[in-house]
């Protein structure tokens, strides 16, 4: 089972609607949690964290975070072109907050 | 502030060749993280290093590879006598010393072993 799972994609989402991205992980010990956006052949760029149970806000991102569930979303509201990129979503081990365990990333695509 | 600097940001070698790569953190960050990136996968932990001090390499491979983050200068990604499966995305990100997880990433080197 892989730590950190997320749906490969593409999502594809017409300009103007919400796309939702989903994160599941392994080890229940976990408490951080991030979510990184990575155009294609460039750094990843931290855009959300949250720490948490239930929701946190910035600008038009969304985390939520469970972890009863061990699932972890990202809500991207009135989606732009701009928002095309891969999300990576990363979750730190219990035991060493500084390894971050990657997933493979979900591609969105925005439509015009 | 510059952010995290890493290069050079292609390189190509032929098999058997050496491979450095170098990273400089972000101004006041005195933590260093290295991520392997294969295509269609996540990033993969590598080794976490403070100034002079290797702090955890567990995601390292065992032979060829090291690295090194010294009193003055970058930290070093080494790879000796490189093979084709060693091609891949290599990203450096630091942090400052309390950091809850935050880590900033540099824009990649990208290894290419011919």
């Amino acid at each position: 089972q892989k730590e950190v799972e997320q749906n490969s994609g593409p999502l594809s989402v017409p300009e103007g609607a919400i796309a939702s991205l989903n994160c599941t992980y392994s080890d229940r010990g976990s408490q951080s949690f991030f979510w990184y956006r990575q155009y294609s052949g460039k750094s990843p760029e931290l855009i959300m964290f949250i720490y948490s149970n239930g929701d946190k806000e910035d600008g038009r991102f969304t985390a939520q975070l469970n972890k009863a569930s061990q699932y972890v979303s990202l809500l991207i509201r009135d989606s732009q072109p701009s928002d095309s990129a891969t999300y990576l979503c990363a979750v730190n081990s219990d035991r060493n907050d500084y390894k971050l365990s990657f997933g493979a990333g979900t591609t969105v695509t925005v439509r015009a | 502030n510059a952010g995290v600097m890493q290069n050079p940001r292609h390189l190509v070698r032929r098999r058997g060749q050496e491979a450095r790569l170098r990273c400089s953190p972000m101004k006041g960050h005195s933590h260093v993280y290295w991520y392997r990136q294969l295509p269609e996968e996540g990033l993969k932990f590598m080794v976490y290093l403070q100034k002079e001090n290797i702090i955890d390499e567990s995601g390292m491979p065992k032979e060829r590879f090291s690295a090194e983050f010294p009193k003055e200068g970058p930290s070093i990604l080494r790879i000796q006598q490189v093979v084709r499966g060693d091609s891949a995305a290599y990203f450096c990100a630091s942090s400052p010393p309390r950091t809850d997880g935050i880590q900033y990433f540099g824009a990649g080197t990208r290894l290419s072993v011919l």
